[in-house]
């Protein structure tokens, strides 16, 4: 139980055109979603925290322009890439949290970015 | 602030042998504390929790880590490690009361043959 989702695993883009990554939780209702970005051999930075039919509250230093997130479902959450640049290319991954659960979260497969 | 410090950012152990890949944590509060393995190019799987109780956590695939409050620790060992443990460990903390994480760095376990 508890898989989440994460969709499209891989994305090439052009300089200046935006991408969309879903996160899915498959077998079970996410109370709040995370998006975490990492750089290669580094850890996950936390980008922002989604909670569903309300605004995600973003970290001190993310962009909410460059990076929006709609959480229109209890199952479904997706990050919007805006007017994507290289120094976008990145691993983006999104975890879930169930509520009752406490503070675990259940982590996507990623997806590997790449801005040409 | 919460702080979370892997000290080994490699680490090479031979199959079978045993290895701890230690973790230190910073918080003024109660904290929740977590390891996670990531194999190439996929997400975060949950090796094990500490969220309250028995200080000794068992996990998946043989791992287990140990909360030592006074220390700040939470390592986690595993008896004999096999090739298929080769991957990047994380150790994560999140304050009770919230549900972000904070991550380490990382530690890359190597398992040579």
């Amino acid at each position: 139980g508890a898989v989440v989702s994460q969709h499209p695993s891989w994305v090439i883009c052009k300089s200046g055109t935006s991408v969309k990554i879903e996160c899915r939780s498959l077998d079970f209702q996410a109370t709040t979603m995370f998006w975490y970005r990492q750089f290669p051999k580094q850890s996950l930075m936390l980008m922002a925290t989604s909670n569903e039919g309300s605004k995600a509250t973003y970290e001190q230093g993310v962009e909410k322009d460059k990076f929006l997130i709609n959480h229109a479902s209890l199952t479904l959450s997706t990050l919007t890439v805006t007017s994507a640049h290289p120094e976008d290319s990145s691993f983006y991954i999104c975890s879930a949290r169930i509520g009752g659960q406490g503070n675990i979260q259940y982590f996507g497969a990623g997806t590997r970015l790449s801005v040409l | 602030a919460q702080s979370v410090t892997q000290l080994d950012s490699q680490v090479p152990v031979f199959e079978e042998a045993p290895v701890e890949l230690r973790c230190n944590y910073s918080s003024s509060v109660s904290v929740y504390l977590f390891w996670y393995v990531q194999y190439p190019n996929q997400g975060l799987q949950l090796l094990l929790k500490y969220l309250s109780g028995s200080t000794l956590v068992k996990g998946i695939n043989g791992f287990e880590a140990e909360f030592n409050k006074s220390q700040t620790s939470f390592h986690l060992r595993k008896p004999s490690v096999h090739i298929s443990d080769t991957a990047e460990y994380f150790c994560a903390v999140s304050v009770r009361g919230t549900y972000k994480y904070i991550f380490g760095t990382g530690t890359r376990l190597k398992v040579l043959a």
